[in-house]
């Protein structure tokens, strides 16, 4: 059962335009959510949180929307560079520690 | 300051041959560790955790198992390996207000 959805597998945009990814999940108690960022052949790496206390997050270009009355959850990415092409996932827990993961969107920012 | 080293970083076996892939981490005590799996269209599957010394929790049904003999030591084990279990292998240790950070990961190819 997949309680966090990325439903779209693939997101390409010019350099300098918004990127915007999505997530969906089913779960109410879910409290806290993060955004991962995956290069090839590495590891998954932190990128940006939010708490189900607030509906916004903002760090430099990385922007997270939360609404939690439609369980969606966005990353906006203004302006996107070709550095950003990447996998991103998001994840969300509601015990503090074991996250559930969506199946990941892979971003190409198109020089 | 806290670090994970995950190795072999690529690894080609033979069906049926065994495997044993190991995740140690440094910096801290006692913490929670996961072994993931990242399959095309599947995103991050979560395949064991462990809270402690000797305690590992299976998520699915499988052809591995885990073993966590020190504190800061987990090993994702197989006795015969299968085509299916190809994948990229990713170790994470928990930490509450930043999800989890991920090791490098392992490329393993079954042939």
């Amino acid at each position: 059962d997949q309680q966090v959805k990325q439903n779209s597998p693939s997101l390409s945009v010019q350099e300098g335009r918004i990127s915007i990814l999505n997530c969906d999940y089913t779960n109410s108690m879910f409290d806290y959510f993060l955004w991962y960022k995956k290069y090839p052949a590495e590891g998954p790496t932190f990128l940006i949180s939010i708490s189900s206390i607030k509906d916004k997050n903002e760090d430099g270009r990385f922007t997270v929307f939360l609404n939690k009355s439609a369980k969606h959850l966005s990353l906006h990415i203004v302006p996107s560079q070709p550095g950003d092409s990447a996998v991103y996932f998001c994840a969300a827990s509601y015990t503090g520690n074991q996250f559930y993961f969506g199946t990941g969107t892979s971003l190409t920012v198109i020089p | 300051s806290q670090t994970i080293h995950q190795w072999p970083a690529t690894l080609v076996q033979p069906v049926g041959s065994p495997l044993s892939l190991e995740c140690t981490v440094e910096g801290t005590s006692n913490p929670n560790l996961y072994w993931y799996r990242q399959a095309a269209g599947r995103g991050l599957q979560l395949l064991f955790y462990s809270v402690g010394i000797g305690q590992i929790s299976s998520e699915v049904p499988q052809n591995l198992s885990a073993s966590r003999p020190q504190d800061r030591q987990f090993i994702l084990s197989s006795k015969k390996l299968l085509l299916s279990d190809s994948g990229f292998y990713l170790c994470a240790y928990g930490q509450s207000n930043y999800g989890y950070t991920f090791g490098s990961g392992t490329r393993l190819t079954v042939v």
